[in-house]
């Protein structure tokens, strides 16, 4: 159980177009969805943390225009990269946590490569 | 808030060597600990955790114990096989609403046979 599906795995776009990014809970309700960064051989970055209906709460330096975060359903988060720059490069991997954390704690989605150029 | 310390690699190790990562902490209360691994390209797996003092976490052969005595959860694998080569980090979540996860720098684990 607790499987948590992220797609695309890997995209690449032209600069000033934008990305969306899904990551859904396959087999339970994932009531939390947290969105990270990771740079080359470095440790994840929390970008931003959404509940099911609620806006996401950023983490400071990330811009929220920038990285739209919706939270629709206990299913389903999506992370939209606007107007995406070369800097935008990066992983980025989402995480959910479902109602019952002890039986669940913390999914992470296999991630995404997302390569602007 | 909480905040995990971990030791910094490359770790180079030759097939059925012993392993140790280390990782302490700082923490209000006696949170959850964490060591989730992350293979190349892929995003990151839960490998063992602990939620009280004293507990230990073991999977795949790999274990770590949770040590409030002296705040630690190291990392330990008694013989370590290629196909653990991987990025290992420790984590625990951060004090506050939302519980979100704070993670060590990972420590990269490269096995040769």
């Amino acid at each position: 159980g607790a499987v948590v599906s992220q797609h695309p795995s890997w995209v690449i776009c032209k600069s000033g177009t934008s990305v969306k990014i899904e990551c859904r809970s396959l087999d339970f309700q994932a009531t939390t969805m947290f969105w990270y960064r990771q740079f080359p051989k470095q440790s994840l970055m929390l970008m931003a943390t959404s509940n099911e209906g609620s806006k996401a709460t950023y983490e400071q330096g990330v811009e929220k225009d920038k990285f739209l975060i919706n939270h629709a359903s206990l299913t389903l988060s999506t992370l939209t990269v606007t107007s995406a720059h070369p800097e935008d490069s990066s992983f980025y991997i989402c995480s959910a946590r479902g109602q019952g954390t002890a039986n669940y704690g913390y999914t992470f989605g296999s991630g995404t490569r997302l390569t602007v150029v | 808030g909480n905040s995990v310390t971990q030791m910094e690699g490359p770790v180079t190790l030759s097939e059925e060597a012993f392993l140790t990562i280390n990782c302490t902490y700082t923490a209000t209360g006696y949170p959850s600990l964490f060591w989730y691994v992350q293979y190349p390209g892929e995003g990151l797996q839960l490998l063992l955790k602990a939620t009280k003092a004293d507990d230990k976490g073991s999977n795949k052969g790999f274990e770590a114990t949770y040590r409030k005595e002296t705040t630690s959860f190291h990392l330990e694998k008694g013989s370590v096989q290629v196909s653990d080569s991987a990025v290992y980090f420790c984590a625990l979540p951060l004090s506050g609403g939302y519980n979100k996860l704070i993670f060590g720098a990972g420590t990269r684990l490269a096995v040769h046979p």
